[in-house]
């Protein structure tokens, strides 16, 4: 049972676009709501993680915007770079990140220039 | 900071074989390792949670007896598939954080081991 949906599978944008991927989760108990990006071959790399208390968090061009009611968070990707084309997973957990993480499904993301 | 080191990043050998994986902390103790598998094109899932010190936790449907996780110190926990076949062939990939610091800190990955089992 996948406990975190994520959306697009996919994604292809413009060099210099918006890149939006969403991501759903229904348990409630989740508290922690990080993003990682992941290139061919490598493990996954921390971008930026949310808590539910806020609804917007903002690092550099990335922000998740988190929505506790809906039970949905997203990632925008400003300005979008062709080195920004890699697979993003959003990631849930219980009781902070130290904690077994439940991740979506993943999302490619080509930049084209 | 951070800094989470596998080794090795890639493996062939034959079926029936034993191979073990490390995983090290570079530059903080860590308190808990994760195991995670990753099929090609597909999401990581979670095999085992591995405290410093104390037996691993393995998730629902992992063997334990497969899959062979010691957890010896706060730098290194180490994975070995055991008796492997073509089925064990994934890309397994560790993390690490230190939870002593408190829930909020972040799992650390390291780069991930190829297992091709011929």
């Amino acid at each position: 049972q996948q406990q975190v949906k994520q959306s697009p599978q996919s994604l292809i944008v413009q060099k210099g676009g918006i890149s939006i991927i969403n991501c759903a989760y229904e348990n409630t108990a989740f508290d922690y709501f990080p993003w990682y990006q992941q290139f061919p071959g490598k493990g996954p790399a921390l971008l930026i993680a949310i808590r539910p208390d806020v609804s917007e968090k903002k690092e550099g061009r990335f922000t998740i915007s988190f929505n506790k009611s809906a039970k949905q968070f997203s990632l925008h990707i400003m300005d979008s770079q062709p080195g920004d084309s890699a697979t993003y997973f959003c990631a849930a957990s219980k009781r902070g990140g130290a904690n077994n993480l439940f991740f979506g499904t993943g999302t490619r993301l080509t930049v084209i220039p | 900071g951070a800094v989470v080191s596998q080794h090795p990043s890639r493996v062939i050998c034959k079926s029936g074989t034993s191979v073990k994986i490390e995983c090290r902390s570079l530059d903080f103790q860590a308190t808990t390792m994760f195991w995670y598998r990753q099929f090609p094109k597909q999401s990581l899932m979670l095999m085992a949670t591995s405290n410093e010190g104390s037996k691993a936790t393995y998730e629902q449907g992992v063997e334990k007896d497969k899959f062979l996780i010691n957890h010896a110190s706060l730098t290194l926990s180490t994975l070995t598939v055991t008796s492997a076949h073509p089925e064990d062939s994934s890309f397994y990939i560790c993390s690490a954080c230190n939870r002593d610091r408190g829930p909020n800190q972040p799992q650390h990955f390291g780069d991930g081991t190829r297992l091709s089992i011929l």
